[in-house]
């Protein structure tokens, strides 16, 4: 099955400095790639995501790249504020939502004030 | 639309007692899934279903069960708690699961077994 690394476990920027989250997936035919926050205590929320054929989606100060051949995506945060504090999921699907979605473990970003 | 309803919200077992966490929504949606949260461990897929009376095993199957008899309706059952099922439970739903599709969240159910 799916195999979903994400990097780094714990992330602490600068408020205003920009925060880069990576993962990587094992299943080249994996075709669907979302993020999520999750704030303590409450449910994860979809924040952007990006499918196989596009290389990079942006909205606002948050941008997702995909690179196939290599089997990693990112999400890059600029201009960070308060409340982007939050653990952060990347995710990975083979078929859209039918064959639901592996999870990578989580980043936990920390904007410093 | 009240979107995707999760109960309870928290709940107490004892090893060996079973329960239903209960997951309904109103959008719609031909999708439904269970996940569980462990620290440090992301969301894990249970179940997931693709449509009403049609159900399949996600990752970590094992001491759960579901049915969908409805398209609102999506149950977790838990026949005899054990304390490696302390976790919290989401469940997610979208419109037709077969390609890309948002997933929506639940509030979610914390399960404490003892």
């Amino acid at each position: 099955g799916e195999n979903v690394e994400q990097h780094p476990s714990t992330l602490s920027v600068q408020e205003g400095d920009s925060a880069v989250i990576k993962c990587t997936y094992s299943d080249s035919a994996s075709n669907y790639f979302p993020w999520y926050k999750q704030e303590l205590g409450k449910r994860p929320q979809l924040i952007i995501d990006i499918r196989s054929n596009v290389g990079e989606k942006k909205d606002q100060r948050i941008a997702v790249t995909l690179n196939k051949t290599a089997k990693h995506f990112s999400l890059h945060i600029t201009e960070t504020q308060p409340e982007d504090s939050a653990v952060y999921f990347c995710a990975a699907s083979m078929g859209g939502g039918a064959d639901g979605l592996t999870f990578g473990k989580g980043t936990h970003l920390i904007i410093q004030p | 639309n009240a979107g995707v309803t999760q109960t309870p919200k928290f709940q107490v077992l004892k090893t060996g007692q079973s329960m239903t966490l209960q997951c309904a929504q109103d959008m719609n949606h031909e999708y439904m899934s269970w996940y569980r949260q462990d620290p440090g461990m992301g969301l894990r897929l249970i179940h997931y279903s693709v449509g009403a009376g049609i159900t399949d095993q996600g990752e970590v199957p094992n001491g759960y069960n579901v049915s969908r008899s409805t398209t609102e309706d999506f149950p977790l059952r838990l026949l005899s708690a054990a304390p490696s099922q302390t976790s919290v439970y989401f469940c997610a739903s979208s419109r037709t699961g077969t390609g890309g599709e948002t997933q929506y969240f639940g509030p979610g159910t914390r399960l404490l077994v003892l």
